[in-house]
């Protein structure tokens, strides 16, 4: 298996732009794929195939790669983003690998 | 609507075993992969098992391999995940998560709402 690493916290204020990053020698090879789970509820799927949103997703988020690192980007924050972020790959034996996690907190 | 609802969690002594039930709908479980993600109390997610459409492929994190099999019941829309030799480290919410496998990746596109299993004296 291989780490996924993404900064445990990020802070913005309502309507401004927020950037979660995760890093990984894997993710030039691999897809990366984005997790949103609010507390007490289960995770709920945001971004597949490094950019991809699945419908029902709101147009505020969206995904990129460059490299080693992917990145998850909401415009225009709402209070109702607050959650905790994972980011998740797979290396090269199809083992599924999900990053630590980071705290999006609405000031 | 894509439904899972998990089932079978509780306290459970170290040592003990417990079975965990994942009651799957709205879709046709038969032909995806299915998989079992596991998150301890304020940590992060850990993958726990995968098995494939027919089960005939299974695959598991290391830390529970032969101690936990994954199963299911494709005619009961059904997975299962029985869990023998329990730890204290074996305690969490334990999600039942509908696995998406197309070429070279894979990822987790509709989940439950998790089952708490507690290892404790």
């Amino acid at each position: 298996s291989y780490e996924l690493t993404q900064p445990p916290s990020v802070s913005v204020s309502p309507g401004q732009t927020a950037r979660i990053t995760c890093s990984g020698d894997a993710l030039p090879k691999q897809y990366a794929y984005w997790y949103q789970q609010k507390p007490g509820q289960a995770p709920v799927l945001v971004i597949y195939k490094d950019s991809e949103r699945p419908s029902g997703i709101p147009e505020r988020f969206s995904g990129s790669s460059s490299g080693t690192t992917v990145t998850l980007t909401i415009s225009g924050v709402q209070a109702e983003d607050e959650a905790d972020y994972y980011c998740q790959s797979a290396d090269s034996s199809g083992t599924p690998e999900f990053g630590g996690g980071t705290k999006l907190t609405v000031l | 609507e894509v439904q899972l609802v998990e089932s079978g969690g509780g306290l459970v002594q170290p040592g003990g075993s417990l079975r965990l039930s994942c009651a799957a709908s709205g879709f046709t479980f038969s032909s995806y992969w299915m998989s079992w993600v596991r998150q301890a109390p304020g940590k992060g997610l850990e993958w726990v098992a995968n098995i494939k459409q027919d089960g005939s492929e299974k695959y598991y994190v290391d830390s529970v391999k032969g101690r936990f099999t994954i199963s299911r019941d494709n005619a009961k829309n059904s997975l299962y995940l029985q869990m023998n030799s329990l730890r204290a480290e074996d305690t969490a919410v334990y999600y039942c998560a509908r696995l998406v496998v197309p070429a070279a990746t894979l990822y987790f596109d509709y989940w439950g709402q998790g089952t708490l299993v507690t290892v404790s004296s």
